[in-house]
């Protein structure tokens, strides 16, 4: 099953306005990852934090962890077109398999 | 290049015909993970090797699933009697165990995606 869900589900914006996905989980984690999926194509990594970690920062991409909430937030400033995908938070749980559990994802369309 | 790669691309077969999937990770990454992501949702875990053991195995994968690392190298994963809810995209990922810069990070291929017939 999965670890937890993704706000919002599809998010339509403009090129240049931020986007901002969230991501909620359910149990305690070591790090927590964001990928991102162009259609039909593989998982491109983007980010890791660590649970000890509350801010992130990557080019255009910020995140942010919660774990007192148990969530975490994508923020993507100056969006592009070729920014639309899906991104998909994912937590590992535990460092001794390093397993993965993915987030439903959003969708993200960034009209050009 | 260097990345995770998997072969085939798409697959199509028939309902009660067996298929294989290969997947090659990135040189001398010890662990190697399957995934299956059917439509609209995110990966779910299917197993794990750790070179050649196969350490981890998800309620997924029935008792039709069977994945294999012989070498540590390359892993295969085979389904037999293949059902039209096996249709799905299988993914494969590997990463470092130790040492690196990102040994948490997991590099996925470019999937199998399976239509059952």
């Amino acid at each position: 099953s999965q670890q937890g869900e993704e706000d919002p589900q599809a998010l339509s914006i403009q090129e240049g306005e931020n986007a901002t996905m969230n991501c909620s989980y359910k149990t305690s984690i070591n790090n927590l990852q964001w990928y991102r999926q162009n259609s039909g194509r593989g998982l491109v990594h983007l980010i890791l934090i660590r649970s000890n970690e509350r801010e992130k920062h990557s080019g255009r991409l910020r995140v942010t962890l919660d774990t007192s909430k148990k969530s975490s937030s994508l923020l993507i400033t100056a969006s592009r077109a070729a920014d639309t995908a899906s991104y998909f938070c994912a937590t590992d749980r535990s460092s001794n398999t390093g397993k993965l559990i993915f987030g439903q994802g959003t969708t993200l369309q960034v009209k050009p | 290049d260097t990345g995770v790669s998997q072969d085939p691309r798409h697959k199509i077969t028939k309902r009660g015909q067996n298929v294989t999937f290969r997947c090659d990770p990135i040189s001398e990454h010890n662990r190697l993970y399957w995934y299956r992501q059917t439509l609209g949702q995110g990966p779910e875990f299917l197993t794990y090797f750790q070179n050649e053991a196969q350490l981890e195995k998800s309620r997924l994968l029935s008792d039709r699933f069977s994945a294999e690392r012989p070498k540590g190298s390359f892993s295969t994963l085979e389904i037999q009697r293949t059902e039209q809810g096996d249709s799905a995209m299988y993914l494969c990922a590997s990463r470092p165990l130790a040492g690196g810069l990102s040994t948490d990070t997991q590099y996925f291929g470019p999937g199998t995606r399976l239509t059952v017939l």
